[in-house]
C-alpha cells in the first residue's frame, strides 16, 4: 500500500523567505503525487500534481515541487513566502484512480 | 462553472441517529469521491463512485455507505452515529475515473453529541 510522510507538522517562515515543505512517499508502483492546500473552513485546493512527466512540476500561486525517485521525495517549494500562503498543506499519493492517500499535513505560518 | 457543492455545511446529530450528506459535482464530472477529515486520523478515503457504480472503498465500517445518481450527484449515509464520526466530510469530483485531478467541495462539518 502507498503511504506519505510529511516531515514537520508546523513550519514557520518570514514573509519573503523560501518555503520548503517536505514530503516522502512509499509506493510499489510509479507514483502519482499531489500537493493540496487547505485554508480554514474550506475544502482542499490542488496546487500541483506529478503524473510521470517532467520531474519539476510547477503549480499555482508560485509553488513548485520536484519528484526525486532516488530519494522517494516530492518536496514543495516557493521562493518567496506571502502572508496569504499561510494555510495547511497536504501531500498525497494516488492508490489507484481517484483514491488518494494523504499525509498528516503541514501547517505553514508566515511571519511579517 | 460552479464548483463542487455540499449540503448541509454544518450538522449536529445525536449518537445512534443516522445522517445523509449530499454532494453535487462540477457539471460534466462523473466521478465523486468522499473523504473524512479528523484531527486524529487526518484525511481518509471513504469511497468513490463513477457512473453510479462504487469503484473504490476505504477501510470504514458498513455503517458508512454511499450512492450516486444518474445526474452524478452523490449522497453518503452514516447510520448509528458514534461520537467518533464527528468530522469534516469532504466530497471531490473529477471528470473521469483516472483523471488524477480532483476538485474538492467545502465540506460538511458533522458533530455528533
Amino acid at each position: 500500500a502507498q503511504s506519505v510522510t510529511q516531515l514537520g507538522s508546523h513550519v514557520s517562515v518570514s514573509e519573503g523567505a523560501l518555503v520548503l515543505l517536505r514530503c516522502n512517499y512509499s509506493s510499489s508502483v510509479p507514483p502519482y503525487l499531489f500537493w493540496y492546500v487547505q485554508y480554514p473552513n474550506q475544502g482542499l485546493q490542488l496546487l500541483l500534481k506529478y503524473t510521470s512527466a517532467a520531474t519539476l512540476v510547477k503549480g499555482i500561486n508560485g509553488f513548485e515541487a520536484e519528484f526525486k525517485k532516488s530519494e522517494t521525495s516530492f518536496h514543495l517549494t516557493k521562493p518567496s513566502a506571502h502572508m496569504s500562503d499561510a494555510a495547511e498543506y497536504f501531500c498525497a499519493v494516488s492508490e489507484g484512480g481517484n483514491k488518494l492517500v494523504f499525509g498528516a499535513g503541514t501547517i505553514l505560518r508566515v511571519k511579517s | 462553472k460552479a464548483g463542487v457543492t455540499q449540503t448541509p455545511r454544518y450538522l449536529i446529530k445525536t449518537r445512534g441517529q443516522q445522517v445523509t450528506l449530499s454532494c453535487s459535482p462540477i457539471s460534466g464530472h462523473r466521478s465523486v469521491s468522499w473523504y473524512q477529515q479528523t484531527p486524529g486520523q487526518g484525511l481518509q478515503f471513504l469511497f468513490e463512485y463513477f457512473s453510479e457504480t462504487q469503484r473504490n472503498k476505504g477501510n470504514f465500517p458498513g455503517r458508512f455507505s454511499g450512492r450516486q445518481f444518474s445526474n452524478s450527484r452523490s449522497e453518503m449515509n452514516v447510520s448509528t452515529l458514534e461520537l467518533g464520526d464527528s468530522a469534516l466530510y469532504l466530497c471531490a469530483s473529477s471528470a473521469e475515473a483516472q483523471s488524477y485531478e480532483q476538485y474538492f467541495g467545502p465540506g460538511t462539518r458533522l458533530t455528533v453529541t
